[in-house]
């Protein structure tokens, strides 16, 4: 049974440019976040996605975008890097089925903005 | 606005030792989950609390949940090396919300033999 994957794992990309990162979730969920990790940090909540749509959102500027496709993968594409973007990305996959709230968190990951 | 504080930020102890990690949240919350993550590593689930009073254990770890006090503690009992880690703290307002999980700093375990 794989588990949540993600690619690529590492990418370097400079001010200004875009990215778009991959995400496939747990065979059997359905629901899939993005967050954010910062070096030395805890993650952040970029977004939620369930059934193709934005179900919930945090604090994070519109530059940062993503989709979910029928097969319930989901891209998440930044717009405009800053440096500040340098970060370990991390997909986690949930389902309605399982624990209430219980996430299952993909490698990661990590982006370097030069 | 939810925030997450654990404390101590760091800890370095020596194996065979016990020791209690401490998770307070400010905002009514009846979910609270405890993650750990190794370097370089994605976050790997540990426990799952769901409602006031809620002790999980697993080995020598083990977690509980005080929604009245916003409270929630990690308990390591007896320390081993394999459980050098960085610990995750989260909470999750019922019903859901506008910030998914809010996750604390961390903290960042050494064990030493």
């Amino acid at each position: 049974d794989a588990g949540v994957t993600q690619s690529p794992t590492h990418l370097i990309k400079t001010r200004g440019q875009q990215v778009t990162l991959r995400c496939s979730p747990k065979s059997g969920h359905d629901t899939v976040s993005w967050y954010q990790q910062a070096l030395g940090q805890g993650p952040q909540f970029i977004f939620q996605y369930y059934e193709e749509e934005e179900r919930q959102r945090g604090n994070f500027p519109d530059r940062f975008s993503g989709h979910q496709f029928p097969n319930y993968s989901s891209e998440l594409n930044v717009n405009a890097l800053l440096l500040g973007d340098s970060a370990l990305y991390l997909c986690a996959s949930s389902s309605e089925l399982g624990l209430p709230g219980e996430l299952f968190f993909g490698e990661g990951s990590r982006l370097t903005v030069l | 606005e939810l925030k997450v504080e654990q404390n101590p930020l760091f800890l370095s102890m020596q194996e065979g030792k016990n020791y209690t990690i401490y998770c307070n949240y400010s905002t009514t919350s009846d979910r609270l989950y405890w993650y750990r993550q190794d370097p370089g590593k994605s976050l790997e689930s540990l426990f799952v609390l769901l409602s006031n009073g809620a002790v999980k254990q697993e080995g020598r770890l083990m977690a509980s949940l005080d929604t009245k006090a916003r409270l929630s503690t990690l308990h390591i009992t007896a320390a081993v090396h394999d459980l050098s880690a960085t610990y995750f703290c989260a909470a999750d307002r019922m019903g859901g919300g506008a910030d998914g999980l809010t996750f604390g700093k961390g903290t960042h375990l050494i064990i030493q033999p």
